[in-house]
């Protein structure tokens, strides 16, 4: 089946830093990517996606290369606003075991950055 | 262009109650709809998703059922809620066929199980 891993939180940063949070995945065939951002008691927004292979998404600062050798699509930006403090999602959309398409979601991971 | 909508925002039931969440989209038709769960600080859990009126799939056994009376209209619902039951739900949506079809989501109901 299809599965989605992402690095456990939480990350801590100072503003202005560097981000990474890795999203590595497991599907059958060639799925589409997606990053998604949970605020503080709302629901998700998609961020980006990247539906093949060397694809690179990017939205409001964040990137992610979607890299079919080491399937993996990590999320990347180059300095951090005290306003990105959220959940991340990383997920795939891929052929579920009952045959239809759905998402598969990573279990998220919390980005905290301090001033 | 499209919305989506879930009600209510927040909900507070007792042990055995039944339960009814609402989910409407606008602006598009035929949309593949979803509900997911989301326990605190966990990730989401589909539970049902829909390709079409009365066309329900359930990707979990559980205590919550789901119908889809009309095209934009996705309801959750439960006969007797159980403590476990409590969490967050989301509603969402997208657009039939391409795998590159990105799910759009409301804002949730946060429920919680006296």
């Amino acid at each position: 089946g299809n599965s989605v891993t992402q690095m456990e939180g939480p990350v801590t940063l100072s503003e202005e830093a560097f981000l990474t949070i890795n999203c590595t995945y497991t599907a059958t065939g060639y799925p589409s990517l997606f990053w998604y951002v949970q605020y503080p008691g709302e629901g998700l927004q998609l961020l980006l996606k990247a539906t093949k292979a060397d694809d690179k998404g990017s939205n409001k600062g964040f990137e992610a290369t979607y890299r079919k050798e080491t399937t993996s699509f990590h999320l990347e930006k180059g300095s951090v606003q005290v306003s990105d403090s959220a959940v991340y999602f990383c997920a795939l959309s891929g052929i579920m075991d009952t045959g239809r398409r759905a998402l598969t979601f990573g279990s998220g991971t919390r980005l905290q950055v301090q001033p | 262009s499209q919305t989506i909508h879930q009600w209510p925002a927040t909900l507070v039931q007792p042990v055995g109650s039944p339960l009814s969440l609402e989910c409407t989209v606008e602006g598009t038709s035929n949309p593949n709809l979803y509900w997911y769960r989301q326990a605190a600080g966990r990730g989401l859990q589909l539970l049902f998703y829909s390709v079409g009126i009365g066309q329900i799939s359930s990707e979990v056994p559980q205590n919550l059922s789901a119908s889809r009376p009309q095209d934009r209209q996705f309801i959750l619902s439960s006969k007797k809620l159980l403590l476990s039951d409590s969490g967050f739900y989301l509603c969402a949506w997208s657009r039939q066929g391409a795998r590159d079809q990105p799910q759009h989501f409301g804002d949730g109901t946060r429920l919680s199980i006296l």
